[in-house]
């Protein structure tokens, strides 16, 4: 079964230094997503992203985030200066279907120190 | 806003018996609602979902969920479990036509044999 894959699984940065997480969604899908989890805290959504371009984004996703589809495969989230509150697991999604079916991918875990 | 609550962030139960994780939301519009689990160093996978038509929803290993409009209820049930079962659940409310899921804070189901 085709799955959502999330590069790197653990990714440690200093804070105020920039990090990309990568993520290749379901081939044949249009919606990607990102939510991230912070320890023991809700799953909080991010962002929404279909036809190159964002759909809807949370109050969390401010200008300090960003997200590319640079190549028609890989979908990327940026955060330009981390802080220590962005310690997380970002998880990215895709769907062929909007909300009504998610595909998750297994997580990036952040670790701002 | 929407928000979800899961009443219970630990439910222990013994192999074979039956089991109930609750879950309420609020939402001042038609929703969608989503039961997602995470098995230990994976991502979240969809179990099942209410979008219309009968309340009573299931998946393929058992687990079953009762859309209750007017107790804003979406509680899940099994009624036997399995060591296999041992996870964490995540409820989840979408607005109908809306891009994005609101999650609850997850219940982690402890199977003791």
């Amino acid at each position: 079964e085709p799955e959502v894959t999330q590069t790197p699984s653990h990714q440690v940065t200093q804070m105020g230094q920039e990090v990309i997480l990568r993520c290749v969604p379901i081939s044949n899908h249009l919606y990607f997503y990102w939510y991230r989890q912070i320890l023991g805290q809700k799953v909080e959504f991010l962002v929404s992203f279909y036809n190159n371009e964002i759909s809807e984004k949370s109050e969390i996703f401010d200008d300090q985030f960003s997200v590319e589809r640079p190549d028609g495969s890989n979908f990327t989230l940026k955060i330009r200066s981390t802080k220590l509150e962005d310690s997380a697991m970002y998880f990215c999604a895709s769907s062929e279907a909007g909300v009504m079916a998610l595909h998750f991918g297994n997580g990036t875990r952040l670790t701002v120190t | 806003a929407q928000s979800v609550t899961q009443l219970d962030s630990q439910v222990p139960v013994f192999e074979e018996a039956p089991v109930e994780l609750r879950c309420n939301y609020s939402s001042s519009v038609s929703v969608y609602l989503f039961w997602y689990v995470q098995y230990p160093n994976q991502g979240l996978q969809l179990l099942l979902k209410y979008l219309s038509g009968s309340t009573l929803v299931k998946s393929i290993n058992g687990f079953e969920a009762e859309f209750n409009k007017s107790q804003t209820s979406f509680h899940l049930r099994k009624p036997s479990v399995h060591i296999s079962d041992t996870a964490e659940y995540f409820c989840a409310v979408s607005d109908r036509g809306a891009q994005k899921l609101v999650f609850g804070q997850g219940t982690r189901l402890t199977i003791n044999p």
